[in-house]
């Protein structure tokens, strides 16, 4: 069974903090990876890709890690704003031509003031 | 107008009943989805269309049945759902056949919130 396990939330930190959230994949041939956010009562929005060698996009890090299928996003001087779900998300070859995204249950963040 | 519309946004019905759910696209995308999203769980994939064309039904019950007219617009017909059924069911649009490889981006309505009773 193909699965994505994250972090157990919630997370309640401070403005300004650094927090870390991780992820796991069971599927060694996932092809791509990527971040999610979700605010309450909202739809999952893209956050980023994560790419082998790491990337950054301002505050927010994604690394992944393929012989440990491990994937982790960092953010940085979080902001109020930056209270939401955050998902994890596989997206693995389901055949035909066709791939297919699998998704963790999510992890919520509150900064707080 | 945005990109991905639901219609209704909430939705209470009976066993009984019979409902659909609407969603349109006006991203000029040819891959259209339903996922279920239930407190606590992870989000379900249901069924997928491309090119109005069904690729993939995740063993879903015959009481869920999809409908795409055309690239554009995705039905689920709801009949005598289970108070099991409740959840949020998200409508998702996407470039390509199914998601590429490398974007893994699915643009989301806002979800239609359903409540059986």
């Amino acid at each position: 069974r193909k699965e994505v396990e994250q972090d157990p939330g919630p997370f309640n930190v401070p403005e300004g903090a650094t927090v870390a959230f991780n992820c796991t994949y069971s599927n060694s041939a996932s092809q791509s990876f990527f971040w999610y956010r979700q605010d309450c009562r909202k739809e999952p929005k893209l956050l980023m890709s994560v790419y082998s060698s790491g990337n950054e996009d301002g505050r927010f890090t994604a690394q992944l890690n393929r012989a440990s299928q491990y994937i982790s996003l960092l953010i940085r001087d979080s902001k109020l704003s930056d209270s939401a779900t955050y998902l994890c998300v596989v997206n693995e070859y389901s055949g035909a031509g066709s791939y297919q995204l699998t998704f963790g249950k999510g992890t919520k963040l509150s900064v707080i003031p | 107008e945005t990109g991905v519309t639901q219609t209704p946004r909430h939705l209470v019905m009976g066993m009984t009943n019979k409902k659909s759910l609407k969603c349109e696209q006006h991203l000029g995308h040819n891959a259209m989805y339903w996922y279920k999203q239930s407190a606590k769980k992870p989000l379900e994939l249901m069924f997928v269309y491309n090119f109005k064309e069904q690729t993939e039904n995740n063993s879903v019950p015959s009481r869920f049945s999809p409908e795409c007219p055309n690239s554009s617009h995705l039905f689920l017909h709801l009949h005598t759902l289970q108070p099991e059924d409740s959840a949020l069911y998200l409508c998702a649009s996407s470039q390509g056949a199914g998601v590429t490889a490398n974007t893994g981006e699915l643009f989301f309505g806002e979800g239609s919130r359903l409540t059986v009773l």
